[in-house]
């Protein structure tokens, strides 16, 4: 089974802090996500990586930085939280270009007060 | 006009009942379908791929139909553990997955 894990599933940070999500796979996974899910906007994705040290900005990046240096662990950070990040945060992983399907990790809550 | 449309539901159905859902999306050049299942409070899980053919996986069926660029979930003799939260993924460009918002099942006894 593929197994994608998270550090925290409960995080709770103050307004300029810097936070660091940690996310690892198991699995050799070519691909990794980050996503937040919020109520009645879905899953929307913040940045991805096709392989180490490579990253590309998702449809809402802002705020955001990302960093793969292994491949097996992808980072998200929040260079000076807010409280509009306030969300689920989900990381997910595939395995290369052919089979697309994500497997997810069990999500950080995150409240920045 | 988002990329995956979906009917947010809820749809309230009792046990044993067979349930459809279905969702649309925009880019004609996707390859990659998927459903998707989100229990309160948990990740999304994938429930199943979606072939061109066709596919069943005992209570489940899914349908595609490039013509229309809709794809279907449907749920036979449906159980109290089938409540959930379907959400319904096309691929964008690339590796990308696009998911819609999810449609609400809840199964009653």
């Amino acid at each position: 089974d593929v197994k994608v894990t998270q550090s925290s599933r409960y995080l709770v940070k103050r307004t300029g802090e810097k936070v660091f999500l940690e996310c690892v796979q198991d699995m050799d996974h070519e691909n990794m996500f980050w996503y937040r899910q919020d109520p009645g906007l879905g899953l929307r994705l913040i940045y991805f990586s096709y392989d180490v040290k490579m990253k590309e900005k998702g449809d809402i990046p802002e705020g955001y930085s990302v960093s793969r240096e292994k491949k097996e662990r992808f980072s998200l950070i929040l260079e000076s939280a807010s409280t509009n990040q306030t969300s689920m945060y989900l990381c997910a992983s595939s395995l290369d270009r052919v089979r697309l399907e994500q497997y997810f990790g069990p999500g950080t809550r995150l409240t920045v007060t | 006009r988002k990329e995956v449309e979906q009917d947010p539901g809820p749809f309230n159905v009792p046990e044993g009942a067979t349930v459809a859902f279905n969702c649309t999306y925009s880019n004609s050049a996707s390859q990659s379908f998927f459903w998707y299942r989100q229990d309160c409070r948990k990740e999304p899980k994938l429930l199943m791929s979606v072939y061109s053919s066709g596919n069943e996986d005992g209570r489940f069926t899914a349908q595609l139909n490039r013509a229309s660029q809709y794809i279907s979930l449907l749920i036979r003799d449906s159980k109290l553990s089938d409540s959930a939260t379907y959400l319904c993924v096309v691929n964008d460009r690339g590796n990308k997955l696009v998911f819609g918002a999810g449609t609400i099942l809840r199964v009653k006894s």
